[in-house]
């Protein structure tokens, strides 16, 4: 079955410290996205990727980095940059807008 | 940028109906989706909405007025299991790259 997949789950990453949260598709889609999920608000473009070896910047890119070196793999890192890094973090694909994103099962973060 | 409001919480009764609104502001429609995410888990795909007009599917259609603004979902034959956050999300001509989302409304339904 295709589809995208995102790990780990849950990852608790101490003050100072760079942590990678992975995604993978197998869906063959083209755009890649990492949007991050706050309670009450809603979901914030990190970066996303419109092809391999390409990438943009969403609307909160500060603190993070990505790098798209397969179609398959979109990549995250979360730096000690990012002063507020505790949220859910959703990735995504697309191949045709008529069916919107899919999204991963989302990897939750806490500082600790 | 786009501006995208929804009521944050609705409470309902098992088989009853619901009608979620979604008002947006974009400098270029370019299509309006639903979603629903469980607690803790993915949001889904429930629907798109590029023309005005009802899309039915199922228990659940979506509507659209491009000329409002203006979308709904509503869901009928309410179930439990149909307790979750409904998400409406826009894609912007401008930035057709990528759907901007509302804050989610939080559905809940009681037996």
């Amino acid at each position: 079955d295709g589809g995208i997949t995102q790990s780990p789950k849950y990852l608790f990453r101490k003050e100072g410290q760079n942590v990678t949260l992975s995604c993978e598709q197998n869906l063959n889609h083209d755009a890649m996205y990492w949007y991050r999920q706050d309670p009450g608000q809603g979901l914030r473009l990190i970066y996303y990727s419109q092809i391999v070896n390409d990438f943009q910047k969403g609307d909160i890119a500060e603190g993070y980095s990505v790098s798209r070196e397969k179609k398959e793999s979109f990549p995250l890192t979360v730096t000690s940059a990012q002063k507020n890094p505790t949220a859910f973090y959703l990735c995504a694909s697309n191949g045709a807008w008529g069916r919107g994103y899919t999204f991963g099962s989302g990897t939750r973060l806490t500082v600790v | 940028g786009q501006n995208i409001d929804q009521p944050t919480e609705m409470t309902a009764t098992e088989g009853a109906i619901v009608q979620i609104n979604c008002t947006y502001q974009t400098s270029g429609f370019n299509g309006l989706f639903w979603y629903q995410q469980h607690a803790g888990e993915a949001p889904t795909f429930l629907s798109y909405n590029v023309l005005d007009g009802l899309e039915e599917k199922g228990r659940f259609s979506s509507f659209l007025s491009r000329s409002k603004g203006y979308s709904y979902l509503l869901l009928k034959e309410l179930q439990m299991k149909d307790s979750a956050s409904y998400l409406c999300a826009v894609r912007d001509s401008s930035n057709d790259y990528k759907l901007s989302f509302g804050a989610g409304t939080t559905v809940t339904v009681r037996a």
